[in-house]
């Protein structure tokens, strides 16, 4: 498809444990961004990737989490030693170059529970 | 600091009468505005933007929204609300490629 895709679409884990999220942007979007939205919440800033560097990290909200982009395409969200606190939706959207004037466009989002 | 802010956590409106989502925003130099719409179980979509020129931006699915320098406001209408509009809205702003997303407002259309 032409869109932004997510997958798992839902991820149950237990606590401590590692996971891992991928997003798939549109072909040809060097700007791929990183969410989440807990439920009762916006949506938080994560992380920004322009091509397969990410000069904006800030959102990230603790060192167990941490983000790649390869080829300028595919991202991984990796979350370590999960907490219960971390369950929410994780949405990746893309946009064609991150210039403030582009929209993004959205995938699905994983939903993401920790037991 | 850059910020946005939507003062309503819900509205509700009758089906066929206009609605307003409300939207204010602080932010240095001129703002790049956007508004995206998330139905149930579904991604956030994107509706529409102002960038510059003409203040009454027109968007996706009959929506617009109106920026207003001196209020700092970029309100979202519609002159007749449908049910299939019942969703959450997403205001946003960006400036120097960094982009800040209100809380959203839940919108109800009642039949």
């Amino acid at each position: 498809g032409a869109g932004v895709s997510q997958s798992p679409s839902n991820k149950v884990t237990e606590k401590g444990k590692d996971v891992e999220l991928r997003c798939d942007p549109i072909s040809g979007h060097t700007a791929l961004y990183w969410y989440r939205q807990s439920l009762g919440q916006g949506l938080e800033f994560l992380i920004y990737f322009q091509g397969n560097s990410a000069p904006d990290k800030s959102g990230l909200p603790s060192d167990r989490f941490s983000a790649e982009r390869t080829g300028g395409s595919v991202s991984t969200l990796t979350i370590q030693r999960t907490q219960q606190e971390d369950s929410a939706v994780y949405l990746c959207a893309s946009s064609m170059d991150g210039s403030s004037y582009n929209e993004q466009f959205f995938g699905p989002g994983t939903r993401l529970t920790v037991l | 600091a850059q910020s946005v802010a939507q003062p309503e956590d819900q509205v509700n409106v009758a089906e066929g009468n206009p609605l307003t989502v409300k939207c204010t925003y602080s932010v240095s130099g001129n703002p790049y505005l956007f508004w995206y719409v998330q139905y149930p179980n579904r991604g956030l979509q994107f509706l529409l933007k102002y960038i510059t020129g003409d203040n009454l931006v027109k968007g996706s699915y009959g929506f617009e929204a109106e920026f207003n320098k001196s209020q700092t406001s970029f309100h979202l209408k519609k002159p007749s609300a449908l049910v299939s509009d019942s969703a959450l809205y997403f205001c946003a702003v960006d400036r120097d490629d960094k982009i800040i997303f209100g809380k959203g407002t839940r919108l109800h259309i009642l039949p």
